[in-house]
């Protein structure tokens, strides 16, 4: 499979601990993006990497929110100190270039 | 402010119809409109997309109507199908600048047999 791979795909977690997520995006595609999604909503865009550059970061990604994409390559996000309302699908996608973008299956967070 | 507005919010069609989905935007630097197919518990998939420098794209039995004046993309599906029963979400992006796609809140088909 030569598509977005995301790990683990779940993730239950009790708050206040820390997470990290994996995505490893379509080999060659320099541009990666995260986003979350929650139950009955579109994708939220939460930041935007060209190579290991991050260019872009939401408002909605807090200081416990931090993202790493250290070759260019896989991209890690990690959540410190979850919350509740931190539960959701985190999206990984990837891109050759501008505009079309491909998706990874998720990972669902749950903080109980 | 919701930048991408999506309509309508649920459609129930049979098999063999026509279904349509409509999205509407704002901001006028938007250049790039996707739209993604999402099955539960799945991560959306890329169906078609179109710039606006023409109205309408079609592949295979998706159609996607676009009106740079009105500010306005369509999504057709012809010829539904019970496997096309899924989420679908409009969604725009400026090439030239923010690349970060600003999805609609979706809209849940139901194609009945």
């Amino acid at each position: 499979d030569t598509g977005v791979s995301q790990n683990p795909r779940h993730k239950i977690t009790k708050r206040g601990q820390n997470v990290t997520f994996r995505c490893d995006p379509i080999s060659e595609h320099n541009r990666l993006y995260w986003y979350r999604q929650t139950l009955g909503q579109g994708p939220e865009f939460l930041t935007y990497f060209q190579n290991e550059a991050q260019l872009e970061k939401s408002r909605l990604l807090s200081d416990r929110f931090s993202a790493e994409r250290p070759k260019g390559s896989f991209s890690t996000l990690e959540i410190q100190r979850t919350e509740q309302g931190d539960s959701a699908m985190y999206l990984c996608a990837s891109s050759p270039s501008a505009g079309e973008a491909f998706f990874g299956q998720g990972t669902r967070l749950t903080v109980v | 402010q919701q930048q991408v507005k999506q309509s309508p919010q649920s459609l129930i069609v049979q098999k063999g119809g026509i279904s349509i989905i409509n999205c509407a935007y704002e901001n006028t630097a938007f250049d790039y409109f996707p739209w993604y197919q999402q099955f539960p518990g799945k991560g959306p998939a890329l169906l078609i997309a179109i710039r606006p420098d023409v109205s309408e794209k079609k592949e295979g039995r998706f159609t996607i109507s676009f009106n740079k004046s009105a500010k306005q993309f369509s999504l057709h599906i012809m010829d539904s199908q019970p496997g096309d029963s899924a989420t679908y979400f409009c969604a725009a992006s400026m090439v030239g600048g923010s690349e970060k796609l600003v999805f609609g809140k979706g809209m849940k088909l139901t194609v009945n047999p």
